[in-house]
């Protein structure tokens, strides 16, 4: 079974708009964290935004926020105010607390095109 | 400061041979993580090292695949005998200490591999 699920494949939105990147995940451990990280083309992966399972508040960082809702495990990225930069794929991870490694496990992914 | 650093960025070799990658952590980080990132998808988790511990091997696909880390830096991922299957981009993260669930992992350019 999938521990971590991108609905969206792909999207397109106008310059300015916000954006929600839909992140499901799966698992039993009490303890975890998500992440979401951002790939542009040149193939980085750039850190955008973190949430741990015991967080009381939604995280936010800027123009990333995350809409954290535990009970439907569901950890959504918004962007507000998009802009042509922020084109690139859009990953959700998630790291279980039980895994002594503390691997990141990875969706397939979001591409995100803003258009002008 | 300098970020993570992958060498080569680009390789090309014939199936059946061997290759090495090579990931230069930031400096101070304990942890290193290798991925494996096929075309269109996430990352798959292959090697994780901690300190001086005895790497988490639990991600590597085949025997053919191996690493090393010499003196708690560098390290080195090694394919033998190559195989088609085996294109895809390689990337490597680095983390301050990799014991906690909050930790930011900081990802290197990746290194592409084409098996012809």
């Amino acid at each position: 079974a999938q521990k971590i699920t991108q609905t969206q494949p792909g999207m397109f939105v106008q310059e300015k708009e916000a954006v929600t990147l839909d992140c499901t995940y799966d698992t039993s451990d009490p303890s975890y964290g998500l992440f979401w990280y951002k790939q542009p083309s040149s193939g980085e992966m750039i850190f955008l935004i973190y949430q741990g399972s015991y967080d009381q508040q939604n995280a936010t960082e800027g123009r990333y926020s995350l809409n954290f809702q535990k009970a439907r495990k569901s950890a959504n990225l918004v962007i507000s105010a998009s802009q042509l930069g922020d084109s690139a794929m859009y990953f959700c991870a998630m790291r279980e607390g039980a895994k002594s490694n503390y691997q990141l496990i990875w969706g397939a992914g979001t591409k995100l095109i803003i258009k002008p | 400061g300098a970020g993570v650093s992958q060498s080569p960025s680009n390789k090309v070799t014939e199936k059946g041979k061997d290759v090495e990658l090579r990931c230069d952590p930031i400096s101070g980080h304990t942890a290193l993580y290798w991925y494996r990132q096929s075309l269109g998808q996430g990352l798959e988790f292959l090697i994780y090292f901690q300190g001086n511990s005895a790497p988490d091997k639990s991600g590597l696909p085949s025997d053919r695949f191996s690493a090393e880390r010499t003196g708690g830096s560098v390290s080195t991922l090694t394919i033998q005998r190559t195989q088609q299957e085996d294109s895809a981009v390689y990337l490597c993260a680095s983390s301050l200490a990799g014991t906690r669930l909050g930790e930011t992992q900081y990802f290197g350019p990746g290194t592409r591999l084409l098996v012809l």
